[in-house]
């Protein structure tokens, strides 16, 4: 399974938009890039997905370079809502997945 | 649509004392199905997964057991508690058959172990 980087955490503030970027160096031919977000005492929530270039849907926009070795998760315009932890996840269906420890996002009003 | 059960929502129990925790899952068929667990603070830690009927494969050893008795149901099990076994347990599923994966957790069962 491909391992992933992330920042232990990052800081905002209300209405700002928010970039968390993960790397995965390692990364396979039939993996995918899916993206969590956990709340305290919660089962994480799926956010996003994507194989290559970029995606958006309601919620976030995830951009993929060329080279697939790194990815961005961007949450535009962030609200207090947003204070979680996001889990950056690498792998194929096919096998089972890895959580790192997230990045924990604290936004601030 | 889909649903993901999972009881119970707490449990406390003493060392040495046997566990079981189930989750049912409904709306679809042949599901996977996964346990995790996460310590306080920690990311989750994928205990056992199932692509089927008594299709499990276990990820870490450990004293914790897992089976699946119908297709939709999966229940993970401990003859006897340990105190490192304290933490909040997470059942999900995903879709089979698909390229690409979502899984969905369930609500979690929280045990402590004392």
């Amino acid at each position: 399974l491909a391992k992933t980087t992330q920042p232990i955490s990052m800081d905002s503030y209300e209405g700002q938009e928010v970039n968390i970027t993960c790397s995965h160096n390692n990364i396979a031919t039939n993996d995918y890039i899916t993206w969590y977000q956990q709340f305290p005492s919660q089962g994480p929530r799926f956010i996003i997905q994507g194989y290559k270039t970029k995606v958006t849907n309601e919620v976030a926009s995830l951009f993929i370079p060329a080279d697939r070795k790194s990815s961005t998760l961007s949450l535009p315009r962030v609200s207090l809502s947003d204070t979680a932890v996001y889990y950056c996840l690498v792998g194929d269906m096919r096998r089972a997945l890895t959580f790192g420890s997230g990045t924990r996002l604290q936004v601030q009003p | 649509s889909q649903t993901i059960h999972q009881w119970p929502a707490t449990l406390v129990q003493p060392v040495g004392s046997p566990l079981s925790l189930e989750c049912t899952v409904e709306g679809t068929s042949n599901p996977n199905l996964y346990w995790y667990r996460q310590a306080a603070g920690r990311g989750l830690q994928l205990l056992f997964y199932s692509i089927g009927i008594d299709q499990i494969s276990s990820e870490v050893p450990q004293n914790l057991s897992a089976s699946r008795p119908q297709d939709r149901q999966f229940i993970l099990s401990s003859k006897k508690l340990l105190l490192s076994d304290s933490g909040f347990y997470l059942c999900a599923w995903s879709p089979p058959g698909t390229g690409a994966y979502e899984q969905y957790f369930g609500p979690g069962t929280r045990l402590t172990v004392t």
